[in-house]
C-alpha cells in the first residue's frame, strides 16, 4: 500500500510568483491535514479536510495559502504571492475514518529567493 | 490538548536502550500519548500511542505512569539510524484528531 505522496519534493521560486504543492493520501484516507515547518520552527498544523471540506483551517497563516481538495482525493496548496518567510518544509499527513493514527508524507521543500 | 516537556537533546551508545522522557501533568482522561519521530530531513513517523497501560510493539515500548503524567519511549537497542527528533504528543482521539508538535527531544544515537 502506497504512503502519502507529495509533489514536488523540491522547489525553488522567485518571491511574488505562485507554487502549487500536492498531496495525494494514503487510497481510502478521508482525512487530510497540512502542517509546515518553517526555518528554526516547530512543525505548525495548517489545515484539515474530511474528504473535500475544510473541518479546520485555523491555522493557515493568511489568504495567500489556498488549499483544495476537489472530489475528496489529493488535495492542492497554493501559495500566491509567495513571500521569503514561506520557505520551509510542508508536510501532508492522513488518517482512515476509523483510525487513530496520522500518517505523513515526506514533505515538500519550499524556498522563496 | 496538553503541553509535553521533553528534554531538548540525549545521546545514547548504540545497541543501549534509549529512554526518553515526556511530561504531561496536564493531561485531560480522555487524551492519549502519541510518539513520532523525524529522521533527518523526512517525514514524522509514528511510533506508538497508548492512554493507560504501557504498549509495545515492533519499534518501541512505551511505559506511562500511573498518574498519566509522564510517560517514557524505550528503544530497547538503539542503532544509529535511530538518530531522529522524537516527539511526544497527547491529544484525544475524537474530533480532528489535530495533531500539536512540540519542540521534541533530539536523540543522539553514538557508535
Amino acid at each position: 500500500e502506497a504512503g502519502v505522496t507529495q509533489f514536488p519534493s523540491h522547489s525553488v521560486i522567485e518571491k511574488g510568483q505562485t507554487v502549487t504543492l500536492r498531496c495525494d493520501p494514503i487510497s481510502g484516507h478521508d482525512n487530510l491535514y497540512w502542517y509546515r515547518r518553517v526555518m528554526g520552527k516547530e512543525i505548525k498544523f495548517l489545515l484539515h479536510f474530511v474528504k473535500e471540506s475544510k473541518q479546520d483551517e485555523s491555522g493557515m497563516p493568511n489568504n495567500r495559502f489556498l488549499a483544495e481538495r476537489t472530489g475528496g482525493t489529493y488535495s492542492t496548496l497554493k501559495v500566491q504571492p509567495a513571500e521569503l518567510e514561506d520557505s520551509g518544509v510542508y508536510f501532508c499527513a492522513s488518517r482512515g475514518t476509523l483510525g487513530n493514527t496520522i500518517y505523513f508524507g515526506e514533505g515538500s521543500w519550499l524556498t522563496v529567493v | 490538548d496538553a503541553k509535553t516537556t521533553q528534554p531538548p537533546s540525549m545521546d545514547c551508545a548504540e545497541g543501549r536502550a534509549a529512554n526518553l522522557p515526556c511530561n504531561h501533568s496536564t493531561i485531560s482522561g480522555n487524551e492519549y500519548v502519541y510518539w513520532y519521530r523525524q529522521i533527518h530531513s523526512q517525514g514524522p513517523q509514528y511510533i506508538i500511542h497508548g492512554l493507560k497501560n504501557n504498549e509495545t510493539n515492533e519499534m518501541a515500548s512505551l511505559i506511562i505512569t500511573e498518574d498519566r503524567k509522564s510517560s517514557t519511549l524505550i528503544l530497547p537497542h538503539a542503532t544509529l539510524r535511530d538518530t531522529a527528533v522524537y516527539y511526544c504528543i497527547v491529544r484525544v482521539n475524537t474530533g480532528g484528531f489535530k495533531t500539536i508538535f512540540g519542540a521534541g527531544t533530539r536523540l543522539f544515537v553514538k557508535a
